[in-house]
């Protein structure tokens, strides 16, 4: 069955400072990959996905970027984190139509 | 711009009774529709998905879809505290999300 991995499950990092969160599949090849952010009471606001090895779409340009150096892997960085930086990290991929959640990693910037 | 609107609640149902929640969306062509529930602090959680009109009945829940009035939506019967959650509509391929239903079923 498939697997999906985050971590860290939660990060409190000072403005200003970098970041990066891993996100891993097993089980399966050439998933479809996403990034989504869910601020405090908010809903989902899709970041990035990734069709493929080093193919990403950008959804909202913001002072994220994401990378996907291998096949099951997925990063999501920033150079310098905002104070609205904080919120709810999601990993997810696809199975044919329908969509799964990693974890989360929570992130408050301070 | 492509929508997709819920209803924020919260809805607040007694235990036993059942639970709607409502979901439209404005892209005519939309042709795949699911339901996430989301406990607090956790993950959404895939618990239907739904492609041709009418209902599709999975256990206590049944997902309904009416492409021409341009709505989903998903009952929950004999609610249980533990379906106490936040309910997310997402349509078609590119996984457009409501912002949410929050649901308090009361004992």
């Amino acid at each position: 069955s498939q697997t999906i991995h985050q971590w860290p499950a939660t990060l409190v990092q000072p403005v200003g400072s970098p970041l990066s969160l891993e996100c891993t599949v097993e089980g399966t090849s050439n998933p479809n990959l996403y990034w989504y952010r869910q601020a405090a009471g908010r809903g989902l606001q899709l970041l990035f996905y990734s069709v493929g090895i080093g193919q990403i779409s950008s959804e909202v340009p913001q002072n994220l970027s994401a990378s996907r150096p291998q096949d099951r892997q997925f990063i999501l960085s920033s150079k310098k984190l905002l104070l609205s930086d904080s919120g709810f990290y999601l990993c997810a991929w696809r199975v044919s139509y329908e969509q799964y959640f990693g974890p989360g990693t929570r992130l408050t910037v301070t | 711009q492509k929508e997709v609107e819920q209803n924020s609640g919260p809805l607040s149902v007694p235990e036993g009774a059942i639970a709607s929640l409502n979901c439209t969306y404005s892209d005519r062509g939309s042709q795949s529709f699911f339901w996430y529930r989301q406990y607090s602090g956790k993950s959404p959680e895939l618990i239907m998905s739904i492609y041709s009109n009418g209902d599709k009945e999975d256990g206590r829940f049944t997902a309904q879809l009416n492409k021409a009035s341009q709505y989903v939506s998903l009952l929950i019967r004999d609610s249980q505290p533990s379906d106490s959650a936040t309910y997310l509509c997402a349509v078609n391929n590119d996984m457009r999300f409501g912002a949410g239903t929050r649901l308090t079923v009361k004992p």
